[in-house]
């Protein structure tokens, strides 16, 4: 089965950081894109960020520039999301999300970590 | 930065054709995807490109692109379509994926 699960989440206080993880299983995890997509307590979707399949290019969302750092470990299948000086805002469930590239479809989703910062 | 503009809800009673626009500077050049959201759930895809349907979505659901507006459109519209749906694209000038602001869809 085609599957991905996050971990990592959880209470956090204004100014610490978090490493959120994503597992990958079912496909071959180094010839996809991967991203993350965040969504705040009622609100809707946000892109994050994006990592290639060798981690040659990498792009986060203008807002998320220097707090975050995507990386993944193909070996491993995992991929991973460092939040660094945590806001209030910053609260949200984080989803992974596979691409074919950039401009694909984001087909296959985890079922998100929940960050909570208070 | 680019935006893409949603309506926040759009009503729709069962049986009917619902549209869901999505609005950017000429979107009508990019690739569009739509996203449907159900309550506790991840997004889930329902459209992507022109109008391809990934492998269990209805051919009820497909998708148009032109100028500055795309659209999601669901004929014959049931409850279980009631969800949350969210555009998106690859804004290739600023390197950064971008969704909608997402539209709530109830359906009477």
């Amino acid at each position: 089965e085609v599957q991905l699960v996050e971990s990592g989440g959880g209470l956090v206080k204004p100014g610490g950081s978090l490493r959120l993880s994503c597992v990958a299983s079912g496909f071959k995890f180094s010839s996809y894109t991967m991203n993350w997509v965040r969504q705040g307590p009622g609100k809707g979707l946000e892109w994050v960020s994006s990592i290639s399949t060798s981690s040659s290019y990498i792009y986060y969302a203008d807002s998320m520039k220097g707090r975050f750092t995507i990386s993944r470990d193909n070996a491993r299948k995992s991929l991973f999301l460092q939040i660094n000086s945590l806001r209030a805002e910053d609260t949200a469930v984080y989803f992974c999300a596979r691409s074919s590239w950039n401009d694909a479809v984001f087909d296959i989703w985890g079922q998100g970590t929940m960050v909570t910062v208070s | 930065s680019y935006v893409l503009t949603q309506p926040p809800s759009v009503s729709v009673a069962p049986g009917q054709t619902a549209s869901i626009p999505c609005g950017g500077d000429d979107i009508g050049s990019k690739t569009v995807h739509w996203y449907q959201q159900k309550p506790g759930q991840a997004p889930v895809p329902v459209v992507s490109g022109e109008s391809d349907r990934p492998s269990g979505i209805p051919e009820r659901f497909s998708g148009s692109n032109s100028g500055h507006t795309a659209t999601l459109t669901i004929s014959r519209v049931e409850a279980g379509d009631e969800a949350d749906y969210y555009c998106q694209v690859w804004h290739i000038r600023g390197d950064q994926g971008v969704f909608g602001g997402g539209t709530k869809l109830t359906v009477l």
